[in-house]
């Protein structure tokens, strides 16, 4: 079956653009998650939506940051003006349900570079 | 606030050769505790999942243990092969209805065929 699907793979950005990742997860999970992976270092937790509500966002690093998931399905994270720190990948995650339940199933990430 | 570490950062070890990953947390009202894969360029595979309540998990050749007083974890892969190789990290989810998973930085496994 399909699993959970990231847009696009690779991105590359001058410092100032802004950037839209897209993250279609998989078909009837709820839970939705963005982290963000430094080379050499584990994901790290930006945002969680449950069904269309955004529960949680207290990992984005800055305003510029912020995230969408409008019908509860395909979410989108988007960076304004971005700078050279913003380099690295981005993971989306989605689970059947919440709690801590349910196993996360990720996909495999759209890699950033800010030039 | 939650710091999960793991030790060693990377480990080679010959085919056929029983292993010990370990994963050590600060906070001891986790929620539960997640044991993931990484292969080079890719997300993450889930591959055990321990509740707060349990002790372990098991799933084929691998097996995770929980210590929530010692704050520790621990995943054992039997008869490691070449396939085995890859990143492998912990993450712990902690009490109070937050859904988000820290994660340590992972140890990175070779397994020499």
């Amino acid at each position: 079956g399909a699993g959970v699907s990231q847009s696009p793979r690779y991105k590359v950005a001058k410092r100032g653009q802004d950037v839209a990742l897209r993250c279609d997860p998989i078909s009837g999970h709820v839970s939705l998650f963005w982290y963000q992976q430094a080379l050499g270092q584990g994901p790290e937790f930006l945002t969680y939506f449950q069904n269309e509500a955004q529960l949680d966002k207290s990992g984005l690093p800055s305003d510029r940051f912020f995230a969408e998931r409008p019908e509860g399905s395909v979410s989108t994270l988007k960076i304004q003006r971005t700078q050279q720190e913003d380099s690295a990948v981005y993971l989306c995650a989605s689970s059947l349900g919440w709690g801590g339940n349910s196993p996360l199933h990720f996909g495999n990430g759209t890699r950033l570079t800010v030039t | 606030k939650q710091e999960v570490t793991q030790i060693p950062a990377a480990l080679s070890v010959p085919e056929g050769e029983n292993l010990v990953l370990n994963c050590s947390f600060t906070d001891s009202a986790i929620y539960n505790l997640q044991w993931f894969r990484q292969d080079p360029g890719k997300g993450l595979t889930s591959l055990l999942l321990i509740q707060s309540s349990q002790r372990e998990q098991t799933s084929g050749r691998l097996n995770a243990s929980l210590d929530k007083s010692s704050g520790r974890s621990t995943l054992y892969i039997a008869a490691s092969q070449p396939g085995d190789s890859a990143t492998y990290l912990c993450a712990a989810s902690t009490q109070g209805g937050s859904e988000k998973l820290v994660f340590g930085k992972g140890t990175k496994l070779t397994v020499n065929p």
